[in-house]
């Protein structure tokens, strides 16, 4: 069973407080590292999907970066705001498209 | 279609009892997954399966849990003598080739009681 770990389970911020999260993933048979949203009552949506050590990719003020040597990626979000509150999924690809997933960050952005 | 859709979105079932829950993926994708959400116990793939029809690769093999697919883009997770504990969210999800996105139905409550 390969192991995916996400940290911290929760997060509560205050609105425009910058934050990151971290998921460890083996750095052996690596194929692609996922991050997904999951916001209350919707389908998880994909915010990245990162294949090369040292990428980082951006979409607004969501950025990730990625270490397949030592196995971890961090998930930023500058200037968080309440509609940035969800579940922060990461996922660990390896052969045969098959994803492993971590348990998720919870992120409460308050007003 | 245009994305995942699962049936039903909620399910009430008595424990001991057996529940199908349906998964439609999206035409062309190959890779199929069932995919768990608890409170307390977080997140846990069931099954996930490839091309070929009616095979699945345990993600967690369980005794209780199987996944058939009749057709490629349709699958059917069923829940034997459920328990309290199955009481979760479910996910379908499907993915064409790797390192490509993976993308998910709206879920189907499941609530054991």
């Amino acid at each position: 069973i390969l192991n995916v770990e996400q940290s911290p389970q929760s997060l509560h911020v205050q609105e425009g407080d910058s934050t990151n999260f971290t998921c460890s993933f083996p750095s052996s048979n690596f194929y692609a590292l996922h991050w997904y949203r999951w916001e209350t009552a919707k389908s998880p949506e994909a915010l990245f999907v990162m294949t090369l050590n040292g990428d980082e990719k951006k979409k607004g003020r969501i950025s990730a970066t990625l270490n397949t040597k030592e196995g971890y990626s961090y998930l930023y979000i500058k200037g968080s705001q309440p509609e940035d509150s969800a579940t922060y999924l990461c996922a660990f690809e390896t052969s045969g498209s098959r994803l492993t997933f971590g348990e998720g960050t919870q992120l409460t952005v308050n007003p | 279609g245009a994305g995942v859709s699962q049936s039903p979105r909620y399910k009430v079932a008595k424990r001991g009892r057996d529940v199908a829950l349906r998964c439609d993926s999206i035409s062309g994708h190959v890779t199929l997954y069932w995919y768990r959400q608890t409170l307390g116990q977080g997140s846990e793939v069931l099954t996930y399966s490839q091309s070929d029809a009616q095979r699945d690769k345990s993600g967690r093999p369980s005794g209780r849990f199987s996944a058939e697919r009749p057709e490629r883009s349709v699958s059917t997770l069923k829940i034997q003598r459920t328990e309290q504990g199955d009481s979760a969210v479910y996910l379908c999800a499907s993915s064409s080739f790797s390192h490509t996105e993976a993308f998910f139905g709206q879920g189907t409550r499941l609530t054991v009681v």
